[in-house]
């Protein structure tokens, strides 16, 4: 079975600070690994996806993740948070078996402050 | 445009009324699911079809019984509710086939509150 954990369900970080959210996954398979926002009572939103190749993955609104094989790991980060930045992000897995079963960590909430 | 919608987007009902959610996208996706977020947040999904067939079934009760119509509909379904039924409910699709890659859309929510 696959699995994802985020560290720390809150984050809290001054504007203009880096952001790191964890993630580590656990897969028997080659893991696709994605984060998605989702603003306040709004859908979510992906943010990045990690499939092959590159392990350094670009995503929107300035974030970036790692894939770290040997760790398990897909960190969210970002150099410099904004106030719009503020949200919960889920980290997510495919699931076993493929058909696009996604399998969601608890999220984390970021808040950003002046 | 919408490319995900649902409706309704609230819905507040008695215990053990039945009650519909309906989701349509507009994106020409095959795909399409349900997700289930509790109180804490927590996603899981719970039902996923493709090209009107149903593909993923999450060991949910069989109170919740999910139909589409078309490619572009899924609808939900809940009879008899409970009270462990208030959450809110995501819909979602994905485009051609079943790679695991293809970015999942989702629609606004709805939240459902039963009394």
């Amino acid at each position: 079975a696959q699995s994802v954990t985020q560290l720390g369900s809150h984050v809290s970080v001054s504007e203009g600070a880096l952001v790191l959210l964890r993630c580590n996954y656990s897969s028997s398979v080659p893991p696709y690994l994605f984060w998605y926002v989702q603003y306040p009572n709004q859908g979510l939103q992906l943010l990045l996806k990690y499939t092959t190749g590159a392990t350094l993955v670009k995503g929107i609104n300035g974030f970036e993740a790692e894939f770290k094989k040997s760790e398990t790991s897909f960190h969210l980060t970002k150099p410099s948070a904004h106030m719009s930045d503020a949200a919960e992000y889920f980290c997510a897995v495919t699931g076993s078996g493929g058909y696009n079963k996604l399998i969601f960590g608890a999220g984390t909430r970021l808040a950003v402050h002046p | 445009d919408t490319a995900v919608s649902q409706t309704p987007k609230y819905l507040v009902t008695q215990m053990g009324n039945d009650k519909s959610i309906k989701c349509e996208q507009n994106l020409g996706h095959d795909t399409m699911y349900w997700y289930k977020q509790d109180s804490k947040k927590f996603l899981k999904i719970m039902f996923s079809y493709n090209n009107k067939e149903l593909i993923i079934n999450e060991t949910v009760p069989n109170r919740f019984s999910p139909k589409s119509p078309d490619k572009a509909h899924l609808n939900l379904h809940i009879n008899s509710l409970e009270l462990g039924d208030s959450a809110v409910y995501f819909c979602a699709s994905s485009g051609a086939g079943l790679d695991p890659y293809n970015e999942q859309f989702f629609g606004p929510g709805t939240r459902l509150t039963v009394l």
